[in-house]
């Protein structure tokens, strides 16, 4: 049973770099693709990127300037980067595995992340 | 602000069909498949419907979808106590290249 968790700080500093790492247990990262997804204290949803595991990453337009997703496919793990945040990048923000139709079947539980001074 | 269009609230008493709709544009829902999430407070999504009416393993029959060109409903039947949840709806969008949601919907069940 594959099982994701993320893992990182969860206070950030205004302009400072948030870093989250995900760890993907039970299974390999081969041949899906993997994604970060944030959601608002509001409640909304929103992509912030895929990594796949070809070794290539997209980003969501709004964002792109600012987020980077790597992998170390030999730690099982893919992690995000998102430089420069403000209190409007204060969400929890997910990981989760793609399947071929664009859904995520496996979420992690979720990372609370604040930005503030 | 959500480029797929729910409904906020949505409710039902125990036994009784609900639906909640999503509507989208043409660079998503009109040439793209539907997905929803079930979510309850403090958890992460679940997936509970993929490609329009495919049900994950372990997702009753109470749950199903539709999609009709650029509009999409979620139907539950025979209503339960352990549905009051949010519910969102998720598509590709050709424009983002990327996939959007639904602002979520909460159900009640009175």
């Amino acid at each position: 049973q594959v099982q994701l968790h993320e893992s990182g700080p969860g206070l950030v500093k205004p302009s400072e770099t948030l870093s989250l790492t995900c760890t993907v247990s039970g299974g390999s990262m081969n041949p899906n693709y993997w994604a970060w997804i944030r959601q608002y204290p509001g409640k909304g949803l929103e992509w912030i990127g895929f990594f796949f595991y070809v070794g290539r990453s997209t980003y969501n337009p709004s964002l792109k300037s600012r987020v980077a997703i790597l992998a170390d496919m030999s730690k099982n793990q893919f992690s995000l980067t998102l430089n420069s945040v403000t209190a409007a990048d204060t969400a929890v923000y997910y990981c989760a595995r793609g399947r071929d139709g664009w859904y995520f079947d496996i979420w992690g539980r979720g990372a609370l992340v604040t930005v503030s001074s | 602000q959500s480029v797929l269009t729910q409904p906020p609230s949505a409710s039902g008493a125990p036994g009784q069909r609900v639906t909640i709709s999503c509507s989208g544009s043409g660079s998503n829902l009109g040439s793209n498949t539907i997905n929803w999430y079930q979510q309850f407070p403090g958890t992460a999504p679940k997936l509970l419907i993929f490609s329009n009416n495919e049900r994950p393993s372990g997702v009753p029959d109470r749950f199903s979808g539709s999609k009709s060109g650029t509009s999409a409903s979620l139907a539950i039947s025979g209503l339960q106590s352990e549905d009051e949840a949010s519910y969102y709806c998720a598509s590709w969008d050709d424009s983002l290249n990327g996939p959007v949601f639904g602002g979520g919907t909460k159900l009640t069940v009175l």
